[in-house]
């Protein structure tokens, strides 16, 4: 069955230095990933996507994040914090276009002055 | 604004209730999924619905079930309801039940005292 860790579940970093969210996999057949963003008294909001096109997917907000089969890694980075990033982020994982999403348990982004 | 409203936003019950949480997909969306947030168990799927049948089940007790009616709109019944599931209820919507285009709603937070 397919699984997802994501290591930190928070993360600190000042603004305008390089952030790094880290999401690793597990599964059986090529996944579907996903990166999520929520933000306080928010829904979740769709980041970026791998869907086994390019392994470097560019999303929303500057973020992108890079596909390593040898990893089994998607993590996300963006090159520059701004405030407005302080959010809760979510890794997922689907292994079929039709299945359900696997969260992972969620990394909680500090942004500070 | 994803285009998936629910209702209410929150919820405050007592347990050994039964409460009803309502999810509208987006416009011309067929597929329904609701989600389970909770400190506890982190993001977990609960119950998806395609064009008014169900389609998948994940972890969702016995005392909770759902629907999807005619005009695609869904809900989540909670009944006898214990303190354990004070929670955070998502609804996601799909097109065609794929799951890489879905889409969040904002949530109904749910408290049980």
């Amino acid at each position: 069955a397919q699984s997802v860790t994501q290591l930190g579940s928070h993360v600190s970093v000042s603004e305008g230095a390089l952030v790094l969210l880290r999401c690793n996999y597990s599964s059986s057949v090529p996944p579907y990933l996903f990166w999520y963003v929520q933000y306080p008294n928010q829904g979740l909001q769709l980041l970026l996507k791998y869907t086994s096109a390019a392994t470097l997917v560019k999303g929303i907000n500057g973020f992108e994040a890079e596909f390593k089969k040898s990893e089994t890694s998607f993590h996300l980075t963006k090159p520059s914090a701004h405030m407005s990033d302080a959010a809760e982020y979510f890794c997922a994982v689907s292994e079929e276009v039709f299945q359900k999403l696997v969260f992972g348990t969620g990394t909680r982004l500090l942004v500070s002055p | 604004d994803s285009g998936v409203t629910q209702t209410p936003k929150h919820l405050i019950t007592a347990t050994g209730q039964r409460v009803t949480l309502r999810c509208s997909p987006r416009s011309g969306d067929l597929s329904v999924y609701w989600y389970q947030q909770s400190l506890d168990q982190g993001l977990q799927f609960l119950i998806q619905y395609y064009n008014g049948e169900e389609r998948a089940k994940g972890n969702i007790l016995e005392r909770f079930s759902a629907q999807q009616f005619p005009d695609l709109h869904s809900e989540l019944n909670l009944s006898s309801l214990e303190l354990g599931d004070s929670a955070l209820y998502f609804c996601a919507s799909s097109l065609d039940g794929k799951v890489n285009e879905q889409f969040f709603g904002p949530g109904t937070r749910l408290t049980v005292l």
